[in-house]
């Protein structure tokens, strides 16, 4: 199964709605990455967060990670139509320095 | 500054045809990367370069190959395509002043028939 996993798969909620999303993975990592991706298009980086950090915020963005569980969560507040996207995780591995796992995604759709 | 740029951004291909991907990565950045994202799912890493040199690859067959120039743009190479190609394939750059953050191309959708 791959390194990291996000979860729900797909999320669905109302604009100024609040939406999180969740990643697990299974190995030490160096640290953690969150990005955004619109309609089949490139990726878009949204946050990093290092692995001795336990929570990073970016506008309306709010990052944590607890290595203990090896889990991380992506938090949306004030939900917009424009965040509809998918959102994946990528970890990189100690030791594989800058070979990054992407999740397979959370499918985020915000209804206006 | 100028982002990751890929070309072509569309290519229909028949299956047992060669083709070629072009990466160019922002200014400064020495690593590329190479993603495959077959539709609706998560992107599969395919190979790294860095420095010219091939740094890693991920678990696809010696058909799928590539390059990185002096320059640091990068080529990837799929022989003997097979319907199973069709994907988007991404390429990523990034510095070590990024602290590894990887910035995004925004890919070529190959469509294998």
């Amino acid at each position: 199964s791959q390194q990291g996993e996000e979860d729900p798969q797909a999320l669905s909620i109302q604009e100024g709605e609040n939406a999180t999303m969740n990643c697990s993975y299974k190995t030490s990592i160096n640290n953690l990455q969150w990005y955004r991706q619109n309609s089949g298009r490139g990726l878009v980086h949204l946050i990093l967060i290092r692995s001795n950090e336990r929570e990073k915020h970016s506008g309306r963005l709010r990052v944590t990670l607890d290595t203990s569980k090896k889990s991380s969560s992506l938090l949306i507040t004030a939900s917009r139509a424009a965040d509809t996207a998918s959102y994946f995780c990528a970890t990189d591995l100690i030791n594989y320095g800058q070979n990054f796992v992407f999740g397979p995604g959370t499918r985020l759709s915000v209804l206006p | 500054e100028a982002g990751v740029t890929q070309s072509p951004t569309h290519l229909i291909k028949t299956r047992g045809q060669q083709v070629t991907l072009r990466c160019s990565p922002i200014s400064g950045h020495t690593s590329v990367y190479w993603y495959q994202q077959a539709l609706g799912l998560g992107l599969q890493f395919l190979l790294w370069y860095d420095e010219g040199e091939e740094r890693n690859r991920g678990n696809f067959p010696p058909r799928f190959s590539g390059r990185q120039f002096p320059n640091y743009s990068s080529e990837l190479n799929v022989n003997a395509l097979e319907l199973e190609d069709s994907a988007l394939y991404l390429c990523a750059s990034s510095s070590i002043r990024s602290y590894n953050e990887q910035f995004f191309g925004p890919g070529t959708r190959l469509t294998v028939l």
